[in-house]
């Protein structure tokens, strides 16, 4: 069973603008997780936040989490071409497993 | 360097036939998944390990079987019964943790039936 939820499903925009990615997900959680995949490859894991973390930054990579609406939002800035690939967001509750959205894929454009 | 190695990238079933798919990891972690992800679409769990010798079912396990006789080695064996295995599968590991930890994953394999 899916939990998250990413929104949108597909995005394109130029080189330089900034990418903004939402998951929303349906249970508690411990923390929510940010991947990366490109085309055919394995998943690279960004960023964790955890439950009560609001915000958190790595790089060029924002991330936010607000437990009460149960979303998150990714934001790369000054995107550039090699950032085309899709995004997941992942979620631990209480347990073992990990649940992956669906994805975002980001087209960026040169 | 460490890692999770899987093999073959590339597959190819005919009917009827079980595959296996191979991974192996150096990280010493203790939790193994594997994960498959159709065109397009998200990454469902199959089957999962926590320890040598201990297997979980995912969500769609159906038609799949595992092994954790290593510490180091998860191998995936897609069975006759899978009736619709063409796929990408990921394989994955973490450290043990109940609050969940990053997951760090194989470069996947491609399962094509002809």
């Amino acid at each position: 069973s899916q939990q998250g939820e990413e929104d949108p499903q597909a995005l394109s925009i130029q080189e330089g603008e900034n990418a903004t990615m939402n998951c929303s997900y349906k249970t508690s959680i411990n923390n929510l997780q940010w991947y990366r995949q490109n085309s055919g490859r394995g998943l690279v894991h960004l960023i964790l936040i955890r439950s009560n973390e609001r915000e958190k930054h790595s790089g060029r990579l924002r991330v936010t989490l607000d437990t009460s609406k149960k979303s998150s939002s990714l934001l790369i800035t000054a995107s550039r071409a090699a950032d085309t690939a899709s995004y997941f967001c992942a979620t631990a509750g209480g347990g073992f497993k990990t649940i992956f959205g669906a994805g975002t894929r980001l087209f960026v454009k040169a | 360097d460490g890692g999770i190695t899987q093999s073959p990238k590339y597959l190819f079933r005919k009917e009827g036939q079980n595959v296996t798919l191979s991974c192996e990891q150096n990280l010493n972690h203790d939790a193994m998944y594997w994960y498959r992800q159709d065109p397009g679409q998200g990454l469902r769990l199959i089957y999962y390990s926590q320890i040598v010798n201990d297997f979980q079912k995912g969500d769609i396990a159906e038609g799949y079987s595992v092994s954790r006789e290593k510490k180091e080695s998860f191998p995936l064996t897609v069975t006759s019964a899978q009736k619709n295995p063409t796929a990408f599968y990921l394989c994955a590991s973490n450290p043990p943790g109940l609050h969940g930890n990053t997951i760090y994953f194989g470069e996947g394999s491609w399962l094509t039936v002809v």
